[in-house]
């Protein structure tokens, strides 16, 4: 089991191009979530989504941030027009069932390190 | 809304000693759980322990035990014979057990560093 993975692991961008990060969650994980952690701050939730359903994007700004979760293929989070205030590490966790109770575990990828020039 | 704090923003241990790590909460529910979480260098964030707010019984894994206190809303994760492998950021979490929650709540971390 490959556990989580985040591809790119850095992406640098100029201000108004756009991002796609990608994440493929663990082998039988139907369950993504989207993190953001700036420097020295704490992950702080973005999105839930489950195949092909936003379930919670609570954390995620109205503007400009998108994510999906197709039946086949990756997790996709994307940013357009990036800006410089968009620099950050995005994580992904992926679990295998609904969290009830919260008590399922989250596994985390690597994160990808955005830098917004 | 709930919050997550911990006060330390670095700690140093001697190897083979031990270190406690703070984290306090603010939460008006009963039901909940806490995670401490470690991230190394590799930015890959692995769960240390967690911990159900209707157990009493402090939660323990091999050398990491937690010191959990619901009245105080303290949630401190003690760390015995440390090792230099231990030296990370370590991020205290909070998750409600309310069905719609998915929101996980960190802290802002505390970098541990370990000296030989």
């Amino acid at each position: 089991n490959a556990g989580v993975m985040q591809n790119p692991r850095h992406l640098v961008r100029r201000r108004g191009q756009e991002a796609r990060l990608r994440c493929s969650p663990m082998k039988g994980h139907s369950h993504v979530y989207w993190y953001r952690q700036l420097p020295e701050e704490g992950l702080k939730f973005m999105v839930y989504l489950q195949k092909e359903n936003i379930i919670d994007e609570s954390g995620m700004p109205k503007e400009r941030f998108s994510a999906e979760f197709p039946k086949e293929g990756p997790s996709i989070l994307r940013i357009q027009q990036v800006v410089r205030g968009d620099s950050a590490a995005y994580f992904c966790a992926s679990s295998l069932l609904y969290q009830q109770g919260a008590n399922e575990k989250l596994f985390f990828g690597s994160g990808t390190q955005l830098s917004v020039l | 809304a709930q919050t997550v704090t911990q006060s330390q923003p670095e700690m140093s241990v001697q190897e083979a000693e031990t270190v406690t790590l703070s984290c306090t909460y603010d939460t008006s529910e009963s039901d909940y759980y806490l995670f401490w979480y470690k991230q190394p260098p590799s930015r890959q964030m692995i769960l240390v322990i967690r911990q159900e707010a209707y157990k009493q019984q402090n939660a323990t894994e091999n050398r990491f035990s937690v010191n959990f206190q619901k009245a105080a809303k303290s949630f401190s994760l003690k760390i015995s014979d440390s090792q230099l492998g231990d030296a990370a950021m370590y991020f205290c979490a909070y998750r409600s057990r309310t069905h719609n929650n998915n929101d996980m709540r960190f802290g802002a971390g505390t970098r541990l560093t370990v000296k030989p």
